[in-house]
């Protein structure tokens, strides 16, 4: 699986949108673009995946760039339940998620 | 929606005991797997588990650790004789076939049974 990078940490104001980075310069072509998140010790949630094309679903938004060497979570109305640590994992295996440190957010009031 | 059920929820035991973990994946799914994190450490892939054998594992899956299916709705994991380094949280996941056109990409994760060993 190719290597993520994602900042350590960072804040969002409530009603914001949430923008979260995560760089995989590395990714081979068959490679997907996952994202998930881990409320406070919880099982980790799926939120979006993507392998070349923008998507959107009820959750969040996930930009990938035309070369796929960095791709953008966007959650377009941050809450206070969005507090979480979000993981960006590439990978093409069979669900052999390599989870990384990911990014802690937090959503301010 | 649907849910992947761990028990329990927390599990205590005396080093070298077996402990079995169980799970109840979602219940049309096919392919199956557990996960462990060690306090403030990284989620780490143990092993996936797909018609009734072991699809892929992990160095962390050793010869302690087995995984069975007995029937039609649990899934469990088995530590034949715990070390003190099992101490973790296990997470069992789920996912269902999805079609010939479209992978099923989305991985249910259970609540997970925090583990320590004494």
């Amino acid at each position: 699986d190719a290597k993520t990078t994602q900042p350590p940490s960072m804040d969002c104001a409530e009603g914001r949108a949430a923008n979260l980075p995560c760089n995989h310069s590395t990714i081979s072509g068959n490679e997907y673009v996952y994202w998930y998140r881990q409320i406070h010790s919880q099982g980790p949630q799926y939120i979006i995946h993507g392998l070349k094309n923008n998507e959107t679903n009820e959750m969040a938004s996930l930009i990938i760039t035309e070369d796929r060497k960095s791709s953008t979570l966007i959650l377009p109305h941050a809450t206070l339940r969005d507090t979480a640590v979000y993981y960006c994992i590439a990978g093409s295996n069979d669900y052999k998620l390599s989870f990384g440190a990911g990014t802690t957010v937090t959503v301010r009031a | 929606e649907p849910e992947v059920t761990q028990t329990p929820s927390h599990q205590v035991t005396q080093m070298g005991q077996e402990v079995i973990l169980r799970c109840v994946p979602i219940s049309n799914h096919l392919y199956f797997y557990w996960y462990r994190q060690i306090l403030g450490q990284k989620v780490e892939f143990l092993v996936s588990f797909y018609n009734n054998e072991i699809s892929e594992k992990s160095e962390i899956f050793d010869d302690q650790f087995s995984v069975e299916r007995p029937d039609g709705s649990n899934f469990t994991l088995k530590i034949r004789s715990t070390k003190l380094e099992d101490s973790a949280m296990y997470f069992c996941a789920s996912r269902g076939p999805g079609t010939t056109a479209v992978r099923n990409e989305k991985l249910f994760f259970g609540s997970g049974t925090q583990l320590s060993v004494l």
